[in-house]
């Protein structure tokens, strides 16, 4: 079946420093990429949407320079939260909609912590 | 705009006992809905969809049946066990949303089982 590989699944991070997160579609290509937030005991929060080769669409309330989004190959996005400070801390999670049958599949999730 | 209303938790059931959840749309036109499952620390893994109305999706003996003239897609099982203990979400992709069929969320029902 369809996979997303998702990492790393826990970062431990400085604030000031920046983090990458990794989605790989390992055995399909991903049409479309959503990125996620997730906090505690609570839903998740569409942060962007990104297509292969363009720029990211980013929800309201989302800062574009602060949660960068690369979607450079149908199979592979990135997240990297810039300059990251405890309140950036959260659950984030990746998911990719498949160009086949308009399936989606979910990453495994990205626990990341700013001390 | 799109929305999904979850029935709140959390649940609490002893093992055998018949789950229900409840949940609700709106959309603008025809959407698709789906069940997601997550178990804790992880991501979402599809549970069950219905893409058109009087479908049955099911799975691992949950069901759940897309009825356009209430709007809904209640989540069942009939005899619950303790690996059954997750989050549920329900969830819609409407594609005349025109938002690059993107998932509306809702909350999130918190089912634990005991033995």
């Amino acid at each position: 079946g369809a996979v997303v590989s998702q990492h790393p699944s826990r970062v431990i991070c400085k604030s000031g420093t920046s983090v990458k997160i990794e989605c790989r579609s390992l055995d399909f290509q991903a049409t479309t990429m959503f990125w996620y937030r997730q906090f505690p005991k609570q839903s998740l929060m569409l942060m962007a949407t990104s297509n292969e080769g363009s720029k990211a669409t980013y929800e309201q309330g989302v800062e574009k320079d602060k949660f960068l989004i690369n979607h450079a190959s149908l199979t592979l996005s990135t997240l990297t939260v810039t300059s990251a400070h405890p309140e950036d801390s959260s659950f984030y999670i990746c998911s990719a909609r498949r160009r086949t049958n308009y399936g989606y599949t979910f990453g495994s999730g990205t626990r990341l912590t700013v001390v | 705009g799109d929305s999904v209303t979850q029935m709140e938790g959390p649940v609490t059931l002893s093992e055998e006992a018949f789950l229900t959840i409840n949940c609700t749309y709106t959309a603008t036109g025809y959407p698709s809905l789906f069940w997601y499952v997550q178990y804790p620390g992880e991501g979402l893994q599809l549970l069950l969809k219905a893409t058109k109305a009087d479908d049955k999706g099911s799975n691992k003996g949950f069901e759940a049946t897309y009825r356009k003239e209430t709007t809904s897609f209640h989540l069942e099982k009939g005899s619950v066990q303790v690996s059954d203990s997750a989050v549920y979400f329900c969830a819609l992709s409407d594609p005349a949303s025109r938002n690059d069929y993107k998932l509306s969320f809702g909350a999130g029902t918190t089912v634990t089982v005991r033995a």
